[in-house]
């Protein structure tokens, strides 16, 4: 079964850092999104990139943020100066023709910021 | 008032006991909707989309009342296996878009 993948699987950086966070959503998948889950809290909702642009950003998606599908298969989100509290479980989700049906996560990349 | 509210975990129950979670939500403009299984520190998974004819996926049965914007979850036979957080997950169009909200989930563990 076609699943989502996701690089690295850890990643610890300081302050500062920028990181860049890699995902392959399934291959005929047409939607994208970035999720956020601080340890102890709920799955937060970041972007959603649609034909190579977003189409929809949360509050928390501010200018230290970014997303690109440079290529056929990968979708990044890039985090410009690392902030402590942008310690988390980053999720890329992916769905197959229509926003409204169901999505597809991958395993998650666990971003530590000392 | 929160977008998607759940019962308060967590829920123990005795292996083979039938448990019940409920969620509402506030956003009347919500299209779509889903549970979601999380076991700790991994990705949500599918559980079963919701619809309001009601759905039945072996031991799980979702409903969905779109009138009083209520969602509920029905585990017959608990297992073991089921032990984990159930997310209550509801999608709306947005301007340009779409937009998966998240419940906080309600925690289950099952015992012998």
């Amino acid at each position: 079964e076609p699943e989502v993948t996701q690089t690295p699987s850890h990643q610890v950086t300081q302050m500062g850092q920028e990181v860049i966070l890699r995902c392959v959503p399934i291959s005929n998948h047409l939607y994208f999104y970035w999720y956020r889950q601080i340890l102890g809290q709920k799955v937060e909702f970041l972007v959603s990139f649609y034909n190579n642009e977003i189409s929809e950003k949360s509050e928390i998606f501010d200018d230290q943020f970014s997303v690109e599908r440079p290529d056929g298969s990968n979708f990044t989100l890039k985090i410009r100066s690392t902030k402590l509290e942008d310690s988390a479980m980053y999720f890329c989700a992916s769905t197959p023709g229509r926003p409204l049906e169901t999505q597809y996560f991958g395993p998650g990349t666990r971003l530590l910021v000392l | 008032r929160k977008e998607v509210e759940q019962d308060p975990g967590p829920f123990n129950v005795p292996e083979g006991a039938t448990v019940a979670f409920n969620c509402t939500y506030s956003n009347s403009a919500s299209q779509s909707f889903f549970w979601y299984r999380q076991d700790c520190r991994k990705e949500p998974k599918l559980l079963m989309s919701v619809y309001s004819s009601g759905n039945e996926d072996g031991r799980f049965t979702a409903q969905l009342n779109r009138a009083s914007q209520y969602i509920s979850l029905l585990i017959r036979d608990s297992k073991l296996s089921d032990s984990a957080t159930y997310l209550c997950v509801v999608n709306r169009l947005t301007g340009g878009g779409n937009k998966l909200t998240f419940g906080t989930g309600t925690q289950l563990k099952v015992e012998l």
